[in-house]
């Protein structure tokens, strides 16, 4: 079976400053992982995705995350915030069933304060 | 840029009645999921589809919900019989492959009254 846990429900960062959503996970075969972003009332949108190979994987508007098999851990970063990041961020990861349904974490909600 | 609609974006409805969340996937996709978002809550599974035949699903996706894609075009979510635990955010989402980013919808508001 497979589970996401994402530290930190509400993350609050400064324009400019360093974004960290962290994001563990536990998977039975080896994991596709994904940051999906939510802006309100809208769909959830692809930042990045990692599936095999390089472990640092760069996604849109600046993003990027860590594949670390050793932590089970995929954290997001952007090293500078933006006032428009300001969103809902969920990591998924892929299950194991012939279709890999995603398995969402519980979101992390990101205010970038002017 | 191909995108995947649903309709409607808001469907109100009383509790006892059945209704039919419609989703257009993406043409070249195979793979199609719905998922849904309880306010406040994390986004969860129902159910995958593939080869016009349900693939996976999960403990939500009991015998009140059902899957169709009658036209090769449309997806529809049908709950048969809405309960107030029902209400929540219905996304629709298909893949070219398993192994695929998925592609989301913008999803349907479903409140029962």
């Amino acid at each position: 079976a497979q589970s996401v846990t994402q530290l930190g429900s509400h993350v609050s960062v400064s324009e400019g400053a360093l974004v960290l959503l962290r994001c563990n996970y536990s998977s039975s075969v080896p994991p596709y992982l994904f940051w999906y972003v939510q802006y309100p009332n809208q769909g959830l949108q692809l930042l990045l995705k990692y599936t095999t190979g390089a472990t640092l994987v760069k996604g849109i508007n600046g993003f990027e995350a860590e594949f670390k098999k050793s932590e089970t851990s995929f954290h997001l970063t952007k090293p500078s915030a933006h006032m428009s990041d300001a969103a809902e961020y969920f990591c998924a990861v892929s299950g194991s069933g012939s279709a890999r349904q995603l398995t969402f974490g519980s979101g992390t909600q990101l205010t970038v304060l002017p | 840029e191909p995108e995947v609609t649903q309709t409607p974006s808001h469907q109100v409805t009383q509790m006892g009645q059945e209704v039919i969340l419609r989703c257009v996937p993406i043409s070249n996709h195979l793979y199609f999921y719905w998922y849904r978002q309880i306010l406040g809550q994390k986004v969860e599974f129902l159910v995958s589809f593939y080869n016009n035949e349900i693939s996976e699903k999960s403990e939500i996706f009991d015998d009140q919900f059902s899957v169709e894609r009658p036209d090769g075009s449309n997806f529809t979510l049908k709950i048969r019989s809405t309960k107030l635990e029902d209400s929540a955010m219905y996304f629709c989402a298909g893949a070219p492959g398993a192994n695929n980013e998925q592609f989301f919808g913008p999803g349907t508001r479903l409140t029962v009254l």
